[in-house]
């Protein structure tokens, strides 16, 4: 199946400092990437919706200037959490569909997370 | 509104028991549906989907899992369990009529089912 990596897959910060997260597709282009967020023993949250070359789509709720994010690729999505603090803390997921997102059958593929912890 | 239940928090079943992880759905148009698995700290992995055709649709790891439009449900099942399926599953639907603009593409999870299989 399609790959889909997450870099780093831990990371630990300090309160005030940002932290970018990578996602890639390593073995097909993506052109629509999604964040989520999940809480611990807890369903997954979308963030936003991220398509390549424009501006991605937040979910109600979400801050645009806390969590940026990127689609510079059709292969690479990042997000950057601003000014992080203590309650940023979470589990990180992005998730990819091989071909057209269009194409509503195709299912998505998830990359391993991204544990993010503020001191 | 698109949404799913997953009505058990937690399934425990014995290790060579069958089990059965619930699953319904509300979407306007055509659902279509999809069962993930979730390990400890890792992202989520694709087990199976329905889009059409046959109710009954057959998985990764011996799972599959039966469309009821009727009851709109889409349980999981596996006739018998392994210990190394604990873990958590995750119901999803995309609704193809509501697939357009900033929905496009975007999957609606269900809260989760933690399975647990002793042995």
């Amino acid at each position: 199946g399609a790959v889909v990596s997450q870099h780093p897959s831990r990371v630990i910060c300090k309160s005030g400092t940002s932290v970018k997260i990578e996602c890639r597709s390593l073995d097909f282009q993506a052109t629509t990437m999604f964040w989520y967020r999940q809480f611990p023993k807890k369903s997954l949250m979308l963030m936003a919706t991220s398509n390549e070359g424009s501006k991605a789509t937040y979910e109600q709720g979400v801050e645009k200037d806390k969590f940026l994010i990127n689609h510079a690729s059709l292969t690479l999505s990042t997000l950057t959490v601003t000014s992080a603090h203590p309650e940023d803390s979470s589990f990180y997921i992005c998730s990819a569909t091989v071909g057209s997102v269009r194409a509503s059958y195709n299912e998505q593929f998830f990359g391993p997370g991204t544990r993010l912890t503020v001191l | 509104a698109q949404s799913v239940a997953q009505p058990e928090d937690q399934v425990n079943v014995a290790e060579g028991n069958p089990l059965t992880v619930k699953c319904t759905y509300s979407v306007s148009g055509n659902p279509y549906l999809f069962w993930y698995v979730q390990y400890p700290n890792r992202g989520l992995q694709f087990l199976l989907k329905y889009i059409t055709g046959d109710n009954l649709v057959k998985g990764s790891y011996g799972f599959e899992a039966e469309f009821n439009k009727s009851q709109t449900s889409f349980h999981l099942k596996k006739p018998s369990a392994l210990v190394s399926d604990s873990a958590l599953y995750f119901c999803a639907v995309r609704d193809s009529s509501a697939d357009r603009g900033s929905t496009l593409g975007r999957l609606y999870f269900g809260r989760g089912t933690q399975l647990t299989v002793w042995p």
